[in-house]
């Protein structure tokens, strides 16, 4: 299967510990996304990388969350100090660079789901 | 504003009758391309169809079709035939193709569709 994965698909910590996920992306893919998905709401955008450059971050995104994503290949998403309310769905998405086809759609992996305690 | 409101939190279809998924936009980029996703229980978002602001058809991709009304800023999917496999939540979502946004999709709060026998 050549789509996008993400590891892992549930996560259950403590509140104050850190937690990281990971997504690897399409090959060639260079665009990579990820969101966070509440329950009962639609995905809501964090950030962006564009090759290993982070271009774009939400004001989702506290200081607590840091995102990489070295050599633009595979990316990581941490979280410090969880909270509860940290609790969703991670969801990541890759896209390739523009081509020729008009909707460019972003593939999505199949989430992280995130509990903290 | 929401960019992307989506008013039915849940709809119910027979097995092989049509059904219509509402969803309106908010945006004042000219440029602009509207998606449908569907997020089955497993959680991955799947896409299934696309719509350009300046295509001037409906887009169609098998069972489904947008029904596109610019000037209403209105994106509906329609389903036809539905299947048993097609209960699943079905966002709508937004990309602004120019200004700073670099691509982020904007998510309504979706719909949850189900079909029964």
């Amino acid at each position: 299967d050549t789509g996008v994965s993400q590891d892992p698909r549930h996560k259950i910590t403590k509140r104050g510990q850190n937690v990281t996920f990971r997504c690897d992306p399409i090959s060639e893919h260079n665009r990579l996304y990820w969101y966070r998905q509440t329950l009962g709401q639609g995905p809501e955008f964090l950030t962006y990388f564009q090759n290993e450059a982070q271009l774009e971050k939400s004001r989702l995104l506290s200081d607590r969350f840091s995102a990489e994503r070295p050599k633009g290949s595979f990316s990581t998403l941490e979280i410090q100090r969880t909270e509860q309310g940290d609790s969703a769905m991670y969801l990541c998405a890759s896209r390739p660079p523009a081509t020729g086809t008009p909707s460019n759609e972003q593939f999505f992996g199949p989430g992280t789901r995130l509990t903290v305690l | 504003a929401q960019k992307i409101t989506q008013t039915q939190p849940g709809m119910f279809v027979q097995e092989k009758e049509a059904v219509t998924l509402d969803c309106t936009y908010d945006t004042s980029d000219p440029s602009y391309g509207l998606f449908w996703y569907k997020q089955p229980s497993s959680g991955e978002m799947i896409f299934l169809i696309y719509q350009g602001s300046y295509d001037q058809q409906n887009a169609t991709e098998g069972r489904y079709s947008l029904n596109f009304q610019k000037a209403r800023k209105s994106a509906n999917l329609v389903i036809s035939a539905s299947q048993l496999g097609d209960s699943a939540m079905y966002f709508c979502a937004m990309r602004e193709n120019r200004g700073s946004t670099l691509g982020r999709l904007y998510f309504g709060r979706g719909t949850q569709l189900t079909v029964w026998p």
